[in-house]
């Protein structure tokens, strides 16, 4: 079955850092590019960042860049975002995403996690 | 950055009845690079159309999506209980940013 997994979300002062796990299982995690997204409650969604199969090409949205990175390791399955000088507006739940298409710049998400909350509050 | 904008931004029918979802881009979308989703409270999104009219794996054929350029639309025929949920366009063309439509509401009449 093909899975994501996200873990590291949780309650976090403004100002501070955490950081995101999503973990793959159930197709070849190397050939596929992967995307952050995220949703505030009760609002739509917000595209974070993306990341091709190789890491050659990363994207950020303005919203983020400058205080997110997002990585990967193929030999571990695994997609993280790390998350710095964190906003209140970066309260959401957060979902990994892959693309369709095996090495495709440019793609739709066919299979999501299920998200992991983070909560921004002093 | 292209902005999508979804109407309307509720739609209220009865199981049945055809939906016309509307997404409007704010310039072209390179390729047809235009998908739609489904989201259900408590629920992750779901794809139901890639490449504006490709249905994904599993999707019944009563979904269609069709448009280009800077006008889309999502067609669902004979709505079923299990319709009714927000849908989202997302356009993958020109990115970054990817961007997504601000959603519409499928609501029981």
């Amino acid at each position: 079955e093909v899975q994501l997994v996200e873990s590291g979300g949780g309650l976090v002062q403004p100002g501070r850092s955490l950081r995101l796990s999503c973990a793959a299982s159930g197709f070849t995690f190397d050939d596929y590019a992967m995307h952050w997204v995220r949703q505030a409650p009760g609002k739509g969604l917000d595209w974070v960042s993306g990341i091709s199969w190789n890491s050659g090409s990363i994207g950020y949205a303005d919203s983020v860049k400058g205080r997110f990175t997002i990585s990967r390791d193929n030999a571990k399955s695994s997609l993280y975002l790390q998350m710095n000088s964190l906003r209140a507006e970066d309260t959401a739940l957060y979902y990994c995403a892959k693309v369709v298409l095996r090495f495709s710049p440019s793609d739709a998400f066919d299979i999501w996690g299920q998200g992991t909350m983070v909560t921004v509050s002093s | 950055e292209i902005v999508l904008t979804q109407s309307p931004g509720t739609l209220s029918l009865s199981p049945g009845e055809r939906a016309t979802l509307s997404c409007r881009a704010s310039q072209s979308v390179s390729s047809s690079y235009l998908a739609w989703y489904q989201q259900k409270p408590g629920q992750a999104p779901r794809l139901l159309i890639y490449g504006a009219s490709s249905r994904a794996t599993g999707i019944p054929d009563r979904f269609s999506g069709s448009g280009s350029g800077t006008d889309f639309t999502l067609t669902i025929t004979r709505l079923e209980p299990e319709d009714f949920a927000v849908y989202y366009c997302h356009q993958y063309g020109s990115s970054p940013p990817i961007t997504f439509g601000q959603g519409t509401r499928l609501e029981i009449k």
